[in-house]
């Protein structure tokens, strides 16, 4: 059973046409992260909740927005898309009480594609 | 200097070969330490957690090296479902965050 899903798994843009990225979980973890992957790098983190607190990353652009209404769900915002945010998108989840190793649950992505 | 150093590739290996990664990391106060696997436009997964002793999981053998910064990954008898590629994860402190090096791509031929 899905554990971490991600809608849609591709979404096309025009550039400069908000789009919104959706993840839920069904694991009722109590952090949730969103990273930046482009093509042959590495994932790069955007930003993340513990609970209700939001935690950006000093290097996220402003053009990168997040909400979180409850604990399954988390949506990422791009207010203007440009042609560089067209990467893959991935939510990942964490217990968030079991200590440092705990694992990181992925989502299988969604891909944005920018025109 | 990245914060998570790792040779992109890609390795060619044939079957049966054992091959070896290698990663640096910058944030001598980092915590834990993972492998990741990532196949062709899928997220990653996690492979396997790195500890201080070392560890083994099957055909997997992960060794850390906190007075040189320096993670490995040993991989014996390479199947071709291992072509994929292995991520060098680091969490900085207590953050819980995970800092990805750039990947190296494992291709394992006939």
């Amino acid at each position: 059973d899905a554990m971490v899903i991600q809608n849609p798994r591709y979404q096309v843009t025009q550039f400069g046409k908000p789009v919104t990225l959706s993840c839920s979980q069904t694991l009722n973890h109590n952090v949730m992260y969103w990273y930046q992957q482009k093509s042959s790098q590495a994932p790069k983190l955007l930003f993340h909740y513990y609970d209700k607190d939001f935690n950006n990353e000093a290097d996220t652009p402003d053009n990168f927005q997040s909400r979180r209404p409850n604990t399954s769900f988390c949506f990422l915002d791009i207010r203007s898309p440009g042609l560089g945010d067209a990467a893959m998108y991935l939510c990942a989840t964490r217990h968030g009480t079991g200590g440092r190793q705990e694992t990181q649950y992925f989502g299988p992505g969604t891909r944005l594609l920018v025109l | 200097r990245k914060e998570v150093e790792q040779d992109p590739g890609p390795f060619n290996v044939p079957e049966g070969a054992t091959v070896a990664f290698n990663c640096t990391y910058s944030n001598s106060a980092s915590q834990s330490f993972f492998w990741y696997r990532q196949d062709c436009r899928k997220e990653p997964k996690l492979l396997m957690s790195v500890y201080s002793s070392g560890n083994e999981d099957g055909r997997f053998t992960a060794q850390l090296n906190r007075a040189s910064q320096y993670i490995s990954l040993l991989i014996r008898d390479s199947k071709l479902s291992d072509s994929a590629t292995y991520l060098c994860v680091v969490t900085p402190s207590n953050t819980g965050k995970l800092i990805f090096g750039q990947g190296t791509t494992l291709q394992v031929k006939p």
